[in-house]
């Protein structure tokens, strides 16, 4: 399968712990985008990576939050001090440099389920 | 990003077509119309995008008013697998990409 994969599917962790989700990409895939969904909601975008560079950053990514893709490959999502808020599907998204037509798309992984106790 | 109005939820039976309808008074010239679906227990996943002409794939049709201030996208034979959320999503098709901003979408509950 050469989707994006996320990893883990689900985490349980207790309140005030850390916690971190990894992401790896479409191969060769320059853009990577993470996104929250709360039950019964859209998706709502986090931030966005070009490469190496983090681009985008939403008003939703407290300073708790921190994301890395130091390779410009695979990303990781870091929640410090996790509160019962976070709780939420945390989903991964890739676009390929491409064409006009291509590069807009965005593939998206399955998520991980966080769940904060 | 402009805003979009969806319904909240559809039925359909199984092998009839669906019209999932969506309202964008607001749309500028450059806004492209995206559709993605949401299948339970997993993340978007693309279906079509136009900008002013009717579009069709392997997936739908996306039928596009005259003014732009709302489309349809078109399932030609609803099955059971196209049970999911559909989002309604404008963004403007620049050289650099962009986020997706998503509202509620229309959830489509297909029967047999």
């Amino acid at each position: 399968d050469t989707g994006v994969s996320q990893d883990p599917r689900h985490k349980i962790t207790k309140r005030g712990q850390n916690v971190t989700f990894r992401c790896d990409p479409i191969s060769e895939h320059n853009r990577l985008y993470w996104y929250r969904q709360t039950l019964g909601q859209g998706p709502e975008f986090l931030t966005y990576f070009q490469n190496e560079a983090q681009l985008e950053k939403s008003r939703l990514l407290s300073d708790r939050f921190s994301a890395e893709r130091p390779k410009g490959s695979f990303s990781t999502l870091e929640i410090q001090r996790t509160e019962q808020g976070d709780s939420a599907m945390y989903l991964c998204a890739s676009s390929p440099q491409g064409t006009a037509l291509t590069k807009n798309i965005q593939y998206f992984g399955a998520g991980t389920r966080l769940s904060v106790l | 990003d402009a805003k979009t109005t969806q319904p909240n939820s559809m039925e359909s039976n199984e092998e009839e077509p669906v019209h999932l309808p969506c309202n964008h008074s607001t749309i500028s010239g450059t806004d492209y119309i995206h559709w993605y679906r949401q299948l339970p227990s997993q993340g978007p996943e693309y279906v079509i995008h136009g900008l002013t002409s009717n579009v069709n794939n392997r997936m739908a049709s996306l039928a596009i008013a005259e003014d732009r201030k709302s489309s349809t996208l078109i399932l030609h034979r609803a099955t059971l697998r196209d049970a999911a959320v559909y989002y309604c999503i404008l963004r403007v098709n620049t050289g650099t990409a962009s986020k997706l901003t998503f509202g509620t979408g229309t959830r489509l509950q297909v029967t047999l």
